[in-house]
């Protein structure tokens, strides 16, 4: 079975700063996807960035950008020029190829604080 | 996007009774439905995965007599908290995917949630 670690259980960053949340996963299969999940107070889960196991370069949105090293089984989310909105519960997901029915796997989460 | 609603947002039930939450894929076909359950500053569990018109598959440790779930249509799921105990107070969070459509088969979108307290 798949699982996910997200060792930072918390984080901060100063507005405008540049923050690194980490996650690590374990898997034997060779094509999957990558997830990062952002839960605000609201406890809406909001898609933040995707990365498929198959291509190399590393997804980008806006000021959030992914490290995916498939090697080394790593899949880091930088938000770069932190906002006050950014302050939120981040999770890292996987999912297996098989569309349609399979569960996404998450991490146990890092709560971001963003300082004014 | 793909749009999930679900309902009710926030219910309050004495205990003993049950409890129906809906959740609704409003403009794309779920063949598939997450149910997951939440506590509070914790990761979501995932409590069983729904395909349209089959019965529902259940995590372990995970009651199916009392968590019923029945995905009866390609647009909605429910789960029913059947003789709700405190102990099932929680945040519940459905899911879904599809396979066609505007949703793509690997990206899954989120409800809102529902919080459930029995008094």
């Amino acid at each position: 079975a798949q699982t996910v670690t997200q060792s930072q259980p918390e984080m901060s960053v100063q507005e405008a700063e540049t923050v690194t949340l980490s996650c690590t996963y374990d898997t034997s299969e060779s094509d999957y996807y990558l997830f990062w999940y952002k839960q605000p107070p609201s406890r809406q889960m909001i898609l933040v960035i995707r990365q498929e196991a198959y291509k190399q370069q590393n997804a980008t949105e806006n000021r959030f950008s992914v490290n995916f090293q498939k090697a080394a089984k790593s899949f880091s989310l930088k938000i770069s020029d932190s906002q006050l909105g950014d302050a939120a519960m981040y999770f890292c997901a996987y999912r297996s190829v098989d569309s349609g029915n399979t569960p996404l796997v998450f991490g146990k989460g890092t709560r971001l604080s963003v300082i004014a | 996007g793909a749009v999930v609603s679900q309902h009710p947002s926030r219910v309050i039930c004495k205990s003993g009774t049950s409890v129906k939450i809906e959740c609704r894929s409003l403009d794309f076909q779920a063949t598939t439905m997450f149910w997951y359950r939440q506590f509070p500053k914790k990761s979501l569990m995932l409590m069983a995965t729904s395909n349209e018109g089959s019965k529902a598959t259940y995590e372990q440790g995970v009651e199916k007599d009392k968590f019923l779930i029945n995905h009866a249509s390609l647009t909605l799921s429910t789960l029913t908290v059947t003789s709700a105990h405190p102990e099932d107070s929680s945040f519940y969070i459905c899911s879904a995917g599809s396979t066609s459509g505007r949703a793509l088969g690997h990206e899954q979108y989120f409800g809102p949630g529902t919080r459930l307290t029995v008094t």
